[in-house]
């Protein structure tokens, strides 16, 4: 059974920078079958899209955040990471990790999710 | 960017009833790309549904999706207790892959 675990700091200063680590088990982050994907939901909202990294290392970011936005692959320890700039009060959300199941380049579903990350910005 | 609009934003029903969710698309999905998706509080987002009709690995069959074009539904053909959550669609039919804002069905 494929498991993500994210990982990183519940609380962050604005302006200041996120980073998260998502740690893959139980299957290959290697893959060309599978899109490594961040997605967050803001408190009592739904979900937004952030981005997601290919095990090739080609990327793509959701425009409104793209700018501020870094997400790297680590093959040899079965990892994805977000780095997300300038941090303020609007990016306080759950950050989720997720699998990303390839039908054509770039198109894709989520067949696994990890438990989620709280990050707070506050100072 | 695709547009989801869920309907309605909540549904008050009762176990063993039957629940049809919505998700408007503001232009064409192609190729029925449309998954649904089940969040419980506290916890991530579970895939129900893929390529708008086909279920996820374990859901079991009361669990239908259908639609094309702009207008996909989810149905709950008899609910069970443990189907009371928050649904949401998400569209991968364009590269910016975009969700509704949900359905609450309690």
């Amino acid at each position: 059974q494929v498991q993500l675990r994210e990982s990183g700091p519940g609380l962050v200063k604005p302006s200041q920078t996120l980073s998260l680590t998502c740690s893959v088990s139980g299957g290959s982050i290697g893959s060309g079958d599978h899109y490594w994907s961040w997605i967050r939901q803001r408190p009592g909202k739904g979900l937004e899209f952030i981005g997601y990294i290919y095990y090739t290392g080609s990327t793509y970011y959701n425009a409104s955040l793209d700018g501020r936005l870094r997400i790297s692959i680590d093959t040899s320890k079965s990892q994805f990471s977000l780095e997300l700039r300038s941090m303020t009060a609007a990016d306080t959300a759950v950050y989720y990790c997720a699998r990303g199941v390839a039908i054509l380049a770039g198109r894709y579903y989520f067949d696994f999710w990890g438990q989620g990350s709280l990050v707070t910005v506050s100072s | 960017e695709v547009v989801l609009t869920q309907s309605p934003g909540t549904l008050s029903l009762s176990p063993g009833e039957r629940a049809t969710l919505s998700c408007r698309a503001s232009q064409s999905i192609t190729n029925f790309y449309v998954a649904w998706y089940q969040q419980k509080p506290g916890q991530a987002p579970r895939l129900l549904m893929y390529g708008a009709s086909n279920r996820a690995t374990g859901i079991p069959d009361r669990f239908r999706g259908s639609g094309s074009g702009t207008d996909f539904t989810l149905t709950i053909t008899r609910l069970a207790p443990e189907d009371f959550a928050v649904y949401y669609c998400q569209q991968y039919g364009s590269s910016l892959l975009t969700f509704g804002q949900g359905t609450r069905l309690e």
